[in-house]
This record gives C-alpha cells, sequence and structure tokens, in this order.
C-alpha cells in the first residue's frame, strides 16, 4: 500500500534556527513528490514538485530535496511567518490522486 | 484568474441529519475537482474526484456521495451524518487532463457532528 510518513510531527525553533523536515514514502514508480503549506484553518498551498533522485527546488528560505525514499524540506533561518503545516504528497498507483502524509507543524518565534 | 469557492465555511449538525457541501470554481474550464477530507490527527483523506460533468470517482466507502451538476461545480452530499463525518472539508481543483499534481484548494468547510 502506498505510505507517505513525515517526521517530526511537531517542530519548535528560534527565528534563525535553520532545521529540516522529513518526507519518507512508499511507492513504486514515483510519479512526483509534492510540498505544499497549510495556515490553520485554511487550505493547502501548492510549494514544489520534485520528480527525480538528486532534484532540488529552492523558493525564499525553503528548500525541498529527493532521494530515492525519501524527501528532506530545508528551513534556513526561518521567520515567524513560515509558521505552518507543511504536507507532503505523493501520487497513487493508478496515478489519478495525491496521497498526503499527516504534516509537520512547524512554530517559529521571535 | 482562478478562483475556487466554498461553503457553508462552518457548520454543525446533528447526527442523522442530511449534509451538502457545495464548491464552485471560476476563471477556467473543465477543471478536475476534489473532494478531501481532514480530521482530528490524521492527514488529508482523497473522498471523491471528478474529470467532468456527471464523472465522480469514489476513493472511499462511505455514506458520503458527490456530484457535479455543472462544470465547476462540485457537491458534496450525506442523506444521513454520523459522528465520524466530522471533519474538515476541502475542495480542490486542478487544471483538466493529466493530474500534475497542483491542486488549487479552497478555504475548507469545518463540520461538526453531534
Amino acid at each position: 500500500e502506498d505510505q507517505v510518513t513525515q517526521s517530526p510531527e511537531a517542530l519548535r525553533l528560534q527565528e534563525g534556527e535553520s532545521s529540516s523536515l522529513n518526507c519518507s514514502y512508499t511507492v513504486s514508480g514515483l510519479r512526483g513528490l509534492f510540498w505544499y503549506r497549510q495556515d490553520p484553518g485554511k487550505g493547502p498551498e501548492f510549494l514544489f514538485t520534485l520528480y527525480s533522485a538528486g532534484e532540488e527546488k529552492e523558493k525564499e528560505r525553503l528548500k525541498a530535496t529527493l532521494t530515492k525514499k525519501e524527501s528532506f524540506l530545508h528551513i534556513t533561518a526561518p521567520k515567524p511567518e513560515d509558521s505552518a503545516t507543511y504536507l507532503c504528497a505523493v501520487f497513487n498507483q493508478a496515478g489519478t490522486a495525491l496521497i498526503f502524509g499527516k504534516g509537520t507543524t512547524l512554530s517559529v518565534s521571535s | 484568474s482562478q478562483t475556487i469557492h466554498q461553503w457553508p465555511a462552518t457548520l454543525v449538525q446533528p447526527v442523522g441529519s442530511p449534509l451538502s457541501l457545495e464548491c464552485t470554481v471560476e476563471g477556467t474550464s473543465n477543471p478536475n475537482l476534489y473532494w478531501y477530507r481532514q480530521a482530528a490527527g490524521r492527514g488529508l483523506q482523497l473522498l471523491f474526484y471528478s474529470v467532468g460533468i456527471g464523472q465522480i470517482s469514489s476513493e472511499v466507502p462511505q455514506n458520503l456521495s458527490a456530484s457535479r451538476p455543472q462544470d465547476r461545480q462540485f457537491i458534496l452530499s450525506s442523506k444521513k451524518l454520523l459522528l465520524s463525518d466530522s471533519g474538515f472539508y476541502l475542495c480542490a481543483w486542478s487544471y483538466g487532463g493529466a493530474n500534475t499534481g497542483e491542486l488549487f484548494f479552497g478555504e475548507g468547510s469545518r463540520l461538526t457532528v453531534l
């Protein structure tokens, strides 16, 4: 069964304290790995797509990387406005829908 | 630009009552449409998706149903709600054709079943 596991469940950082979030997946024939950001009470917002091992994408203080079994979302010098839940997702076997992980809730304090 | 509207934003319903959540997309044609549910402590769970009018695929057997009466309208319904139906319901769309994985979500509808 296709699965997406994210860790840690929650992460508290001080402003400027860099860290990484992990997303591991078990799906045969990866058709892409996707990162989303979700603010409390809102719908998720698309961040990145990664297609192949070794690929990297960057957006402001966020950088996503992909290996054959997992993806990392690196947050460099985070700010309080980076506080959110970060979700990763992969396509199901049929390629018809995204399977999401439970997310990592990031809190950045000043 | 494209927008997605979802309503109602919140609702509290008794067990056994019916449900209707509505979602509309503007600014695009023939989108793929999705209903997801996010329950406490669980990830986003895909409930239904649609690639066209009247075409509905169900991912999880349950007492919910979906309909797509118009190209950009997606409705989630139930005849009799269960306690386990409580959650945050999200409608999303993607560009028609092959699913690129980039979904655009609505603001969500928070349902509490008592």
